[in-house]
């Protein structure tokens, strides 16, 4: 059974910081890993989406890099700003589904 | 407009009482599924359904079941409510396909409080 592992569950740093987020999954028979963004009272936002087959993907301020191997992902961002703050869920894709981690909630201090 | 929408946005119920949940989406995918998140634990699947004559049980469909009326909605029902059943629930949809690749488009959640 797929576990996903998001370490740290909180986090705050100021504001400009570069920061890097993480996540682990347990069985490296992925066919892709998500980073989804959630604020309150929202649903989620998908962020990156990293292929099986790909090392890394870039948006903006945002790169996800996949080490299946290893079985972990990074969520790095780039100068970091108080619109960052949420909370940041990684999900790795198997068969027919998602399996979630628990988040990191991420505060950005202005 | 929202692509995926869900009704109620927030719903507090007593012990034993149906209540059902719906969603609603315009993306005009095949796939729908419907998850719920605990506080400090991820997204859970409940139950999904890949069209409308396909429903799946997911990780934790004890105590639910799920109508697909139509392409387009996909109702989670709670036949007799309890309190450990009080979550914030998902809806989401996907393309059909191979299923590799397929981004989940949520819709804005639901927060039930079983009292």
């Amino acid at each position: 059974k797929q576990e996903v592992t998001q370490i740290p569950a909180a986090l705050s740093v100021p504001e400009g910081e570069n920061l890097v987020l993480n996540c682990s999954f347990t069985d490296s028979a992925i066919y892709n890993l998500q980073w989804f963004r959630q604020d309150p009272g929202k649903g989620l936002t998908s962020l990156l989406l990293i292929q099986s087959s790909q090392r890394e993907q870039t948006s903006g301020r945002l790169n996800a890099s996949l080490d299946k191997s290893s079985g972990r992902s990074t969520l790095y961002i780039a100068a970091s700003q108080p619109g960052d703050s949420a909370t940041y869920l990684c999900a790795v894709k198997g068969a027919q589904k998602l399996v979630f981690g628990q988040g990191t909630r991420l505060t950005i201090n202005p | 407009d929202a692509d995926v929408t869900q009704t109620p946005r927030n719903r507090i119920t007593k012990t034993g009482k149906r209540i059902m949940l719906e969603c609603s989406q315009t993306k005009g995918h095949d796939r729908m599924y419907w998850y719920r998140q605990d506080p400090g634990l991820g997204l859970r699947l409940i139950y999904y359904s890949f069209d409308v004559k396909d429903i799946n049980k997911g990780e934790i469909s004890d105590g639910y079941s799920v109508s697909r009326q139509a392409q387009a909605k996909f109702s989670l029902s709670l036949e007799s409510a309890i309190p450990n059943q009080t979550a914030l629930y998902f809806c989401a949809t996907s393309e059909s396909g191979t299923g590799k690749d397929n981004v989940q488009f949520f819709g804005p959640g639901t927060r039930l409080t079983v009292l």
